[in-house]
């Protein structure tokens, strides 16, 4: 079935480091991707999300492309700061199928 | 922000209780959703609604209920809970589920449920 996989965390970076995380996918068929955060103690957010092969979405610093080839979603980021500690969930959905299939989220902490 | 309610936010019960939650929205979205957060699953689907009276299951949707009587609420219930129903809920709404604009989920604040 669809699945996603993201790289496992806590990730731990000093602030103004270069941020990625890793998002690769399987489906059947051409998903919709996406990119959650969620803040401590609150609900997730979208970020960026892209809807067909090679599409970039950009948020508040951060991008991720949606690579076809290489079934991949990578999240991006130049240069970090200390607020963007929070935990990162990619996710896919299908256009035959209304759920978002999530990955189990990678944590990322900024040191200031 | 969209407007999202989850009450309680926080509920400790012991096992075999009834518990409901309850999810509120402002934004007169047709669908709504419930899910929880357990580490290392990241959200799993366990009911969803796709208009008044309309729902159906999600993943993981043994041991919960749902209710939709008006658009603005959804109501989750677990009708005895058990200690695996420990966990954060959330409740999303979107729009629509298109591949276009508007299928965006917006999420809740959460409820941490405690069963013991």
């Amino acid at each position: 079935g669809d699945s996603v996989t993201q790289m496992e965390g806590p990730v731990t970076l000093s602030e103004e480091a270069f941020l990625t995380i890793n998002c690769t996918y399987t489906a059947t068929g051409y998903p919709s991707l996406f990119w959650y955060v969620q803040y401590p103690g609150e609900g997730l957010q979208l970020l960026l999300k892209a809807t067909k092969a090679d599409d970039k979405g950009s948020n508040k610093g951060f991008e991720a492309t949606y690579r076809k080839e290489t079934t991949s979603f990578h999240l991006e980021k130049g240069s970090v700061q200390v607020s963007d500690s929070a935990v990162y969930f990619c996710a896919l959905r299908m256009d035959s199928n209304y759920q978002l299939i999530w990955g189990a989220g990678t944590k990322l902490i900024i040191k200031p | 922000d969209a407007g999202i309610t989850q009450s309680p936010r926080h509920k400790v019960t012991e096992t075999g209780t009834p518990v409901t939650l309850r999810c509120h929205q402002t934004e007169n979205h047709r669908y709504m959703y419930w899910y929880r957060q357990d580490p290392g699953h990241g959200l799993r689907l366990i009911h969803y609604s796709y208009g008044v009276k309309d729902t159906d299951k999600g993943e993981v949707s043994d041991g919960y209920s749902v209710s939709r009587s008006k658009t603005e609420d959804f109501l989750l219930t677990l009708e005895s809970a058990t200690s695996s129903q420990t966990s954060v809920y959330f409740c999303a709404i979107s729009e629509s589920q298109d591949r276009g604009d508007g299928n965006e989920q917006f999420f809740g604040p959460g409820t941490r449920l405690t069963v013991l």
